[in-house]
């Protein structure tokens, strides 16, 4: 089965610029999750979704970062305007509901500047 | 919300020994634990998991315990190979909103 897709691998802006990434789930998948991964650290769940409805943003800076899941497939992880210590990392995980193995895509990695 | 504890945090052995990581948890709803292996550049992926109704798991090399009354569960890794060098990460799900909630990770180093 095709696995996680995310766009694009590497991302280089300037600090206070915006930025969009793109994830595409494992077809199927109902939750889908975004971490950041700062060097050297355990992935950080930014938000978790079941279907196009929020599980957990808890931990999702909301005056800059910004995610949606529109018809519960695809979704968009944004942050505007970035800082330099959201150099990190992005990484997407699919899974079914209820507690089953994570997949991850090869994430992107962004670079502040 | 759960709170996973991760150590140690670098471990380095000879080749062919075995190699043991230790994780705690807090949420005691939580009832899933898998654990992770990411190389150097590469996404994390699953090595092998445990759910709560079962105290421990085995496949090949790789094992893990888990004490649900104390909180916390191990990952054994036997007969370690040098392909076995890379950061191994815990987690627990299953608590509040399901949510996956990753350890801090170790960095395993196997010496040839």
């Amino acid at each position: 089965e095709a696995g996680v897709a995310q766009s694009p691998r590497y991302k280089i802006i300037e600090k206070r610029q915006s930025v969009a990434f793109w994830c595409n789930p494992i077809s199927g998948h109902a939750t889908l999750y975004w971490y950041q991964q700062i060097l050297g650290q355990g992935p950080k769940l930014l938000i978790q979704f079941q279907n196009n409805g929020v599980v957990d943003d808890s931990q999702l800076p909301k005056d800059r970062f910004s995610a949606e899941r529109l018809k519960g497939v695809d979704s968009t992880l944004k942050i505007q305007p970035a800082k330099l210590e959201d150099s990190a990392v992005y990484l997407c995980a699919s899974s079914l509901p209820w507690n089953t193995e994570a997949f991850f895509g090869q994430g992107t990695r962004l670079t502040v500047v | 919300g759960e709170n996973v504890e991760q150590h140690p945090s670098t471990l380095s052995v000879q080749e062919g020994d075995s190699a043991v990581i230790k994780c705690t948890y807090s949420d005691s709803a939580s009832n899933y634990f898998p654990w992770y292996k990411q190389e150097l550049g590469k996404r994390p992926q699953l090595i092998i998991d445990i759910r709560s109704n079962v105290g421990e798991k085995k496949d090949q090399r790789i094992a893990v315990t888990l004490n649900k009354t104390a909180k916390h569960f191990s990952l054994h890794i036997t007969e370690t190979q040098p392909e076995d060098s890379a950061v191994y990460f815990c987690a627990a799900s299953g608590g509040s909103g399901d949510k996956l909630t990753f350890g801090t990770g170790t960095r395993l180093a196997v010496r040839p």
